[in-house]
């Protein structure tokens, strides 16, 4: 069974920075692109940032480049969020996603980040 | 980047009843486009790939069409657990961007 397990969320002051992790397990993670997708308060569902099997390509929607960057060990079947320069408006829960060329099959249960002072 | 837009932000329908869900691209997306399903307090659920390919375990009165730009989701016959929140995506250029979601409820 596919498992996603997100970890790392919190409360943060605006400005601030916070490392978001998932745990893989259940599949050949270093075989899959990984994704990270949001969703803030009541709002819908916000695509942030991919990386490729082998961690050698990423992007990073519009808001979030410059501030936040993807990672992954293939070697801990972790992929890594790490975000900088927080806003109020990043405040959401972040989830983890495996993607396949049949779009997002798996997800996480989330960890919501809050970012106020 | 490509906007996706769905159209309508609500829709009231009735059980039993069919109903489309509208998703355009501002380009052509191929038919690299996805349609999740979610309920609250849960993740999205995979429902259509590839536009019109439903996914393992989907009852057949889910169906998806479309290519380029334009692509429906329609539920034939609604049931009581299908008055959720649906949402497209794009997969064809990154970033991989989602429609805004259209709410289905009774």
């Amino acid at each position: 069974e596919v498992q996603l397990v997100e970890s790392g969320g919190g409360l943060v002051q605006p400005g601030g920075s916070l490392r978001l992790s998932c745990a893989a397990s259940g599949f050949t993670f270093s075989s899959y692109a990984m994704h990270w997708v949001r969703q803030a308060p009541g709002k819908g569902l916000e695509y942030v940032s991919a990386i490729s099997s082998n961690g050698n390509r990423t992007n990073h929607a519009n808001l979030v480049k410059g501030r936040f960057t993807i990672s992954r060990d293939n070697s801990r079947n972790t992929l890594y969020l790490q975000m900088g320069s927080l806003r109020a408006e990043d405040t959401a829960v972040y989830y983890c996603a495996r993607f396949t060329i049949f779009g997002v099959d798996s997800w996480g249960q989330g960890t919501l980040v809050t970012v106020s002072s | 980047e490509i906007v996706m837009t769905q159209s309508p932000a609500t829709l009231s329908v009735s059980p039993g009843e069919r109903t489309t869900l509208s998703c355009r691209a501002s380009q052509s997306v191929s038919s690299n486009l996805a349609w999740y399903q979610q309920k609250p307090g849960q993740a999205p659920r995979l429902l259509i790939y590839g536009a019109s390919t439903r996914a393992t375990g989907l009852p057949a009165r889910f169906s998806g069409s479309g290519s380029g730009t334009e692509f429906t989701l329609t539920i034939s016959s609604l049931q009581s657990e299908d008055f959720t929140v649906y949402y497209c995506q794009q997969y064809n250029n990154w970033p991989y961007t989602f429609g805004q979601g259209t709410k289905l409820e009774i």
